[in-house]
């Protein structure tokens, strides 16, 4: 089975503040996802990943950057918090041949103040 | 850009009831997934569609991909309480690696 863990499962943040998010998985996929989910607007994809080091924007990549340096890690970074980015953020993966067949991480609920 | 809508946003059904869901996108999809999140869960992946027309079922669950493939519909027989949580679909376009835009989906609540 995917594993998809992610660093924290609640946050709280203060506004300015920067903060990582990480998600690690144990598959070997080599495409990874950052999406936020928010009530009635269903899951936004804020970045994405095809391999090592490169990276994709998604459709609301503002405010956030990415960092992938290694295969199984891939990290979301909020340069200086806002209370607007308070959400639960879910982190994704899939291999190369089954692409749009996701496996999801727990999610991580940040809260910024 | 892509947009895939759900509706509806909510639904409940007493336990026995068929439930439908349906997703229209605002350009033409390659492929369409559905998932399902439970209450305080993650989103699991149900099944991708992929030809125009398609329809697959699992168990309960019957899946169909529209003839222009710019919607797509879940249907549930009978539902039961383990039925309950919110049920997304997923699409996108074609050629190379196509960022995948989510439904608004659809909250499913089964009233025993």
């Amino acid at each position: 089975d995917v594993k998809v863990t992610q660093s924290s499962r609640y946050l709280v943040k203060r506004t300015g503040e920067k903060v990582f998010l990480e998600c690690v998985q144990d598959m070997d996929h080599e495409n990874m996802f950052w999406y936020r989910q928010d009530p009635g607007l269903g899951l936004r994809l804020i970045y994405f990943s095809y391999d090592v080091k490169m990276k994709e924007k998604g459709d609301i990549p503002e405010g956030y950057s990415v960092s992938r340096e290694k295969k199984e890690r891939f990290s979301l970074i909020l340069e200086s918090a806002s209370t607007n980015q308070t959400s639960m953020y879910l982190c994704a993966t899939t291999d190369g041949i089954n692409y749009y067949e996701q496996y999801f991480g727990p999610g991580t609920r940040l809260t910024v103040t | 850009g892509q947009q895939v809508m759900q509706i509806p946003q909510y639904q409940h059904v007493q336990e026995g009831e068929d439930f439908t869901t349906y997703c229209n996108s605002s350009t033409t999809l390659s492929n369409i997934q559905w998932y399902k999140q439970r209450p305080g869960g993650h989103p699991v992946f149900l099944i991708q569609l992929v030809k125009s027309g398609e329809v697959k079922k699992q168990k309960r669950l019957t899946f169909q991909f529209g003839e222009a493939k710019k919607n797509s519909s879940l249907h549930i027989t009978a539902t039961q309480t383990t039925d309950v949580g919110t049920y997304f679909c997923a699409g996108s376009g074609s050629g190379g690696y196509q960022k995948v835009t989510f439904g608004t989906g659809t909250k499913l609540q089964v009233i025993p």
